[in-house]
């Protein structure tokens, strides 16, 4: 069955960079693209970026300086990078199966992030 | 970006209808397509597909949950609202590459 799942760490300190691992089972990421949502607490979703299943990327325009999305095919896996981290990139963030022009059919259970000193 | 409006909240009795709406700030409808997709969320879980492409149902859920609507303007029904329904429901639109979300609409009891 379709499985996603994050991980990465909890608490970030405010400058320092955000790493984030996306693991996928039960789908190809040569078939399916895979985005990142993220959601401050009592918020709506916020679309960050996009692993396309060829490889290429897209970003939020609002976050494009910040943010690198990269993939390892071999290992299933999606990674996140976001640097400059301030407060208000609290929340949690999600991957979630992305085929174009096509709803967010699977999410992961998603992590929580925080950043404070 | 399209924007997507929507009420931040709505009462609503057991057993009566809901309608939620969500407004685009552009048109999210190709050809015979519209990309509007609703998604349920309850407090630390994540966000539920319900309805996709404006009016399909998602697997596994309760027949009682419709979609409407075209262009730039949506509709999620939700009839007879049951308790299990309380909680925040999301539009988002894919029709540009830059998927965007409304702010939500929570479901609360009269």
């Amino acid at each position: 069955q379709v499985q996603l799942k994050e991980s990465g760490p909890g608490l970030v300190q405010p400058s320092e960079t955000l790493s984030l691992t996306c693991t996928v089972s039960g789908f190809s990421l040569t078939s399916y693209s895979v985005s990142w949502v993220r959601q401050p607490s009592g918020k709506g979703p916020e679309w960050m970026g996009r692993m396309w299943y060829d490889g290429d990327t897209a970003y939020n325009s609002a976050l494009k300086s910040r943010l690198s999305i990269s993939r390892d095919t071999s290992k299933n896996q999606v990674f996140l990078k976001m640097n400059s981290l301030q407060t208000d990139d609290t929340g949690t963030y999600y991957c979630t199966r992305d085929l174009t022009h096509n709803p967010f059919d699977y999410w992961g259970q998603g992590v929580m992030v925080t950043v404070s000193s | 970006d399209i924007v997507l409006t929507q009420s931040p909240a709505l009462a609503v009795s057991l057993g009566q209808r809901a309608t939620i709406s969500c407004r685009a700030s552009q048109s999210v409808s190709i050809s015979r397509y519209n990309l509007m997709h609703w998604y349920q969320q309850k407090p630390g879980q994540q966000p539920k597909l319900l309805i996709y492409r404006a009016s399909n149902l998602a697997s596994g859920i309760p027949a009682r949950f419709s979609g409407s609507g075209s262009g730039t303007d949506f509709t999620l029904t939700i009839n007879p609202v049951q308790a299990d329904d309380i909680a925040t429901y999301y539009c988002q639109q894919s029709r540009e590459s830059m998927y965007t979300f409304g702010a939500g609409t929570k479901l609360e009891l009269k």
